[in-house]
């Protein structure tokens, strides 16, 4: 059983479209997480969400929207797609102050 | 604000080496520090973590990290690479709690037979 899971896997797309990007943790954690890694690996968090409440909003532009309908999923959406948004982007979920679980990631490549 | 520094963006060693990879960080308050490790294609998984606890923490596959407040660094250890340990490593720091990890730039280990 995959802790946390994410899907699509890969997604490629063009400049100004929009999609979403699905996650699902199974650890009856009640904090998620998005973070993203740029072509150069640098990982960064971009937001929170403790017991669906936004906690952590790392100055994302807002064409970034997450939406977390219960504790156990954590969707981002993201509107009018660009170039700088190719990357890999990472659902985690943790309890508070305990480990936390990365999926493996959605590869977004923006043409 | 806190930060995180890995000296080396790349590190190779042989195969029964030793292997070192440096971590410096920058907090305000006692820090929590962690390594992950990246396969390629793959998500991080936790190696391990230091939260005031012992000063020398010990992971998983034979990996331990020394924490040292005097050099605020907390590089990462194996006394013996195997092939398997090939991977990209990252050190982060958070205050207080996973609620937000800071990454360092993260290190490419390579092992050579």
């Amino acid at each position: 059983d995959t802790a946390v899971s994410q899907t699509p896997k890969y997604l490629v797309t063009q400049m100004g479209n929009d999609k979403s990007i699905k996650c699902e943790q199974n650890l009856g954690h009640d904090t998620m997480y998005w973070y993203k890694q740029d072509s150069k690996k640098f990982l960064k968090i971009m937001f929170s969400y403790n017991n669906k409440e936004l906690i952590i909003n790392e100055t994302v532009p807002n064409r970034f929207s997450p939406k977390s309908p219960d504790k156990a999923h954590l969707n981002l959406h993201i509107n009018s797609l660009e170039l700088g948004d190719s990357a890999v982007y990472f659902c985690a979920s943790s309890q508070v102050s305990g480990e936390v679980f990365f999926g493996e990631g959605s590869r977004l490549t923006v043409l | 604000a806190q930060s995180v520094t890995q000296l080396g963006s790349h590190v190779s060693v042989s195969e029964g080496a030793l292997v070192l990879l440096r971590c410096n960080y920058s907090s305000s308050v006692p820090p929590y520090l962690f390594w992950y490790v990246q396969y390629p294609n793959q998500g991080l998984q936790l190696l391990l973590k230091y939260t005031s606890a012992a000063t020398l923490v010990k992971g998983i596959n034979g990996f331990e990290a020394e924490f040292k407040k005097s050099e605020t660094s907390f590089h990462l250890t194996k006394p013996s690479a195997h092939m398997s340990d090939a991977a990209e490593y990252f050190c982060a720091v958070s205050e207080g709690g996973a609620q937000k990890l800071v990454f360092g730039q993260g290190t490419r280990l390579t092992i050579n037979p």
